[in-house]
C-alpha cells in the first residue's frame, strides 16, 4: 500500500526566510512524487515532480524539492519565502510504473508567510 | 485548472435529494478521478476511471456513483445514502505524463 505522512499540520516562516514543507512516503518500488499548492476554494496546481534522474527537482515558483531514497523523503523548499506563497501544499505518492492507477496524498500543510 | 471544468462551483440540497456533479475535461485524457476533500483529512478518493465506460471504486466509494460514458465526461452522483456528503469535490485528469490536472472544485453544502 502507498502512503504519504505529511508531519506539519502548520508551517509558519517569515517573508524573505527560507521555508521547508516536510514530505515521506511509502511505496512498494520506486515511487513517482508530486508537489501541488491549493489556495482558497479553488483546485490543486502542479508545482512539481519527481519521476527519475536528479533528486534535485526544479518546479514553479521558485519552488524545489529533493528525492531523497535512503530517507524516503521528498521535502518542498524555497530559498526565500513571498507572502503569496501562502497556502495549503500536499504531496502525493504513486509507485512506478502503475498504469493510470490514482495519486495518494497526504492531509496537506498549511504554510503561511508573515510580513 | 484549465482543461478541466467542474460546475457547479457551490450548489445546495436539502438532505435525502441525490445531487450531480458534473466534471468535463477537453485535455484528451483517458484517465480520471474523484476526490473529497475535508478539512485536515487531505484528499480521499471516491472513484476513478482509466478508459470509457470503465470505473473502479476508490477508499470512500459508498454512498457514490459515476458513469463514463465518454471520455470527456466523468460525473458524479452523490446519493441519498452517503451520511456526511457536505464537503469539497475535485475532479482530475492524468496525462501520460503521469501529472494529474484538477478542475476547480465544487462545494456541496447539504441540509
Amino acid at each position: 500500500a502507498q502512503s504519504v505522512a505529511q508531519p506539519e499540520d502548520q508551517v509558519n516562516v517569515a517573508e524573505g526566510n527560507p521555508l521547508t514543507v516536510k514530505c515521506t512516503y511509502s511505496v512498494s518500488g520506486n515511487p513517482y512524487l508530486f508537489w501541488y499548492v491549493q489556495y482558497p476554494n479553488r483546485g490543486l496546481q502542479f508545482l512539481l515532480k519527481y519521476i527519475t534522474g536528479d533528486n534535485l527537482v526544479k518546479g514553479s515558483y521558485g519552488f524545489e524539492a529533493e528525492f531523497n531514497k535512503s530517507q524516503t523523503s521528498f521535502h518542498l523548499k524555497k530559498p526565500s519565502a513571498l507572502v503569496s506563497d501562502s497556502a495549503l501544499y500536499f504531496c502525493a505518492v504513486r509507485a512506478a510504473p502503475s498504469g493510470n492507477t490514482p495519486l495518494v496524498f497526504g492531509k496537506g500543510t498549511r504554510l503561511s508567510v508573515i510580513a | 485548472d484549465g482543461g478541466i471544468t467542474q460546475s457547479p462551483k457551490y450548489l445546495f440540497r436539502k438532505e435525502g435529494q441525490n445531487v450531480t456533479l458534473s466534471c468535463e475535461q477537453n485535455l484528451n485524457h483517458d484517465a480520471m478521478y474523484w476526490y473529497r476533500q475535508d478539512p485536515g483529512q487531505g484528499l480521499r478518493l471516491i472513484y476513478y476511471s482509466q478508459i470509457v465506460n470503465d470505473f473502479q471504486k476508490g477508499d470512500i466509494a459508498e454512498g457514490y456513483s459515476v458513469s463514463r460514458e465518454k471520455k470527456e465526461s466523468f460525473p458524479l452522483t452523490v446519493t441519498s445514502a452517503q451520511k456526511n456528503p457536505t464537503a469539497f469535490y475535485l475532479c482530475a485528469s492524468r496525462d501520460q505524463g503521469n501529472e494529474q490536472y484538477f478542475g476547480p472544485g465544487t462545494r456541496l453544502t447539504v441540509t
